[in-house]
């Protein structure tokens, strides 16, 4: 079936940072979501991405769609703590309604 | 309520024994998905409907797992015979149907289910 890839797994960086993370698909997609977890809690949808080539940003946060269509990346600018959490990237094909998320990158914010 | 409301937060229950899970959706939001997220993992889909239908169950693990959803808006999603293999956080979530929009999934908190 269809995997995505996310990486890094898992990054430690300093306040104030710029965070970059990606996500990689073995399948070409027409649709990129990228949401955020904290713990105990459901995803928070943060950017929707529906062209290849897409650049849309949310406050801090950039994200783009890849032109190939199997890949997206996620920035996030001048990190604060509470951007700890996990990201995920979700990815939905022409196939049908479902989509296959990620592993997740896990972000912790040092002070 | 303004968001998914999933209950109960939290289920331990015994190998063997049969789990009903309660999901809530956005009110208006006609489509309303099942994933289950172990730990370390992504949401992994389980099952779609759209209104009162399932429209896609290709994610149920086998036939011990089954959902509802009779009136369009609560959903309830039934496993029999719990196998500890089945311990993970359920999520539900729901999103409008009205072009790009069912792209956008609202999700709830999840019900974290542990079997013994």
């Amino acid at each position: 079936g269809q995997q995505l890839n996310q990486s890094p797994q898992s990054m430690f960086i300093q306040e104030g940072e710029d965070v970059s993370m990606n996500c990689t698909s073995s399948s070409i997609f027409n649709t990129w979501l990228w949401y955020k977890q904290e713990p105990g809690e459901g995803p928070v949808l943060l950017i929707a991405l529906y062209k290849a080539g897409e650049l849309t940003s949310n406050g801090r946060l950039t994200a783009q769609f890849g032109i190939t269509r199997k890949d997206s990346f996620l920035n996030i600018s001048a990190s604060i703590p509470s951007d700890v959490g996990i990201y995920f990237c979700a990815g939905r094909g022409n196939y049908g309604q479902n989509f296959v998320f990620g592993p997740g990158t896990r972000l912790s914010v040092l002070p | 309520g303004a968001g998914v409301s999933q209950t109960p937060s939290n289920k331990v229950t015994e190998k063997g024994k049969y789990v009903e899970l309660r999901c809530d959706p956005i009110s208006g939001h006609t489509a309303l998905y099942w994933y289950r997220q172990s730990l370390g993992q992504g949401p992994e889909f389980l099952i779609y409907f759209q209104g009162t239908g399932a429209a896609d169950d290709s994610g149920l693990p086998n036939d011990r797992f089954f959902a509802v959803r009779p009136e369009g808006s609560v959903s309830t999603l039934k496993i029999q015979r719990t196998e500890r293999g089945d311990s993970a956080v359920y999520l539900c979530a729901s999103s409008l149907m009205e072009g790009q929009h069912y792209n956008e999934q609202f999700f709830g908190p999840g019900t974290r289910l542990t079997v013994l």
